[in-house]
């Protein structure tokens, strides 16, 4: 059972444009959201995070957007630059009153930033 | 600089062996978390620990077991290796609530492969 869901396995995008990731969930309880972008052959590294009672968090070039009807959240980068291509992945935690959070991961999406 | 370290960045195991995978935090986190990356499947979550002797299963936890007998240390075991547990182990760490500005910082990675 997939809670974590990213339905774009590759995106490509041409530089100086906007790349837009996406990321749906299941769990009503999920309640902190985060991005990681991994280069290959190294451990991912966070980029961004955004909590349930926000729709909004930017951060420099990269901005997440929660949508938490739709249970839907995305990524965007602008503008989009070479080194951004990369894997990223979307994760998502829900509180618990006893125990460590879980924190779980799509199976990420694959951004190509073309010259 | 927060560090979460794994103790090899490739193994080549025989079938049937026993085989540990170590990591160690420098961060003082309650956290620590062991997942499998494959193609098109993410970031896999194995076993996790919220505190010294403490651990929960997570979504793929058949054919491994983890210790953890100090606060930085976690380990994970691969009880008898099989081919089907060649893949990316990723090793993190994170304070016990994730909340606004706090993020699970990862290893470099082991890449396992089981002839």
């Amino acid at each position: 059972d997939q809670q974590v869901k990213q339905n774009s396995p590759s995106l490509s995008v041409q530089e100086g444009r906007i790349s837009i990731l996406n990321c749906d969930y299941t769990n009503s309880m999920f309640d902190y959201f985060l991005w990681y972008k991994k280069y290959p052959a190294e451990g991912p590294t966070f980029l961004i995070s955004i909590s349930s009672i926000k729709d909004k968090n930017e951060d420099g070039r990269f901005t997440v957007f929660l949508n938490k009807s739709a249970k839907h959240l995305s990524l965007h980068i602008v503008p989009s630059q070479p080194g951004d291509s990369a894997v990223y992945f979307c994760a998502a935690s829900a509180r618990r009153i006893q125990g460590a959070q879980k924190l779980v991961f799509g199976q990420g999406t694959r951004l190509t930033i073309n010259p | 600089d927060v560090k979460v370290t794994q103790s090899s960045r490739y193994l080549v195991k025989r079938t049937g062996e026993k085989v540990f995978l170590e990591c160690v935090q420098d961060m003082d986190h309650e956290n620590m978390f062991w997942y499998r990356q494959d193609p098109g499947l993410g970031l896999r979550l194995i076993y996790f620990s919220y505190d010294v002797k403490m651990k929960e299963k997570g979504d793929i936890p058949e054919g491994y077991s983890v210790s953890r007998e100090k606060k930085e240390r976690f380990s994970l075991i691969l009880e008898s290796a099989s081919t089907n547990q060649t893949s990316m182990y990723l090793c993190a760490s994170s304070y016990q609530t994730l909340r606004v500005d706090t993020e699970a910082f990862f290893g470099q990675g082991t890449r396992l492969t089981v002839v």
